[in-house]
């Protein structure tokens, strides 16, 4: 299975700023996943990052506030702009590995939260 | 209309006990693939076991299996054997096609809370 890690694991914000959150794959992979889990919720796609086009956003989630980039095969970042409390969540990257039925592997998330 | 239902907030068992875990699921594709997902409270996202549509054997991985009924459209995980280790959130998740955009992403039920106690 991939291994990806993700940085930071964990962070405090002020309302206001961004956050840039970077996940990194040890394997090259075509696509890249990002997902959003609300404090007590189950996990929403934010959007899938393909390396050399632009991502794709599911509904509810634009460009402006999740910029995403996808330089390579390896490593995608993820940015939280303008944050608001209600950004407070934990953001995980996954990506398909070799298991059966592109079985997805995620990164260990990052916890953020906004004052 | 949700995708993915699991009717258990919480579930509770002793160690060394069985437990199921119910999930059912909404499609009419012919081909999917359906996922569960261990989340202790440290928050990553552990793979357990994955069933495709078209397998006529459950799946199982070690003390995981997964009770696989296509007609009833449900995919329940029976945890043998539990450990205290496996206190944690379990999600239920469902790959379609054509489910988003891009393709091949996952759509999660709510999850069920596992406890386990000696």
């Amino acid at each position: 299975s991939a291994v990806i890690s993700q940085k930071p694991s964990r962070d405090i914000c002020q309302r206001g700023t961004s956050l840039t959150i970077q996940c990194q794959v040890d394997s090259q992979v075509t696509m890249m996943f990002w997902y959003r889990q609300q404090p007590g919720q189950s996990l929403t796609l934010i959007a899938t990052a393909n390396q050399g086009s632009e991502a794709t956003y599911e509904s509810g989630f634009v460009i402006d506030k999740f910029p995403i980039s996808r330089p390579n095969l390896t490593f995608s970042t993820l940015t939280v702009s303008n944050m608001s409390p209600e950004d407070s969540s934990i953001y995980l990257c996954s990506t398909s590995g070799q298991g059966g039925g592109g079985t997805q592997y995620f990164g260990p998330g990052t916890r953020l939260t906004v004052l | 209309a949700q995708k993915i239902t699991q009717t258990q907030p919480g579930m509770f068992v002793q160690e060394k006990e069985a437990v199921t875990l119910d999930c059912t699921y909404d499609t009419s594709d012919q081909s999917y693939g359906l996922f569960w997902y261990k989340q202790p409270s440290s928050g990553e996202m552990i793979f357990l076991i994955y069933q495709g549509s078209y397998d006529e054997q459950n799946a199982t991985e070690g003390r995981y299996s997964l009770n696989f009924q296509k007609a009833r459209k449900s995919a329940n995980l029976v945890i043998s054997a539990s450990q205290l280790g496996d206190s944690a959130m379990y999600f239920c998740a469902m790959r379609e096609p054509f489910l988003y955009q891009a393709g091949t992403a996952l759509i999660f039920g709510k999850g069920t809370t596992l406890s386990v106690s000696s």
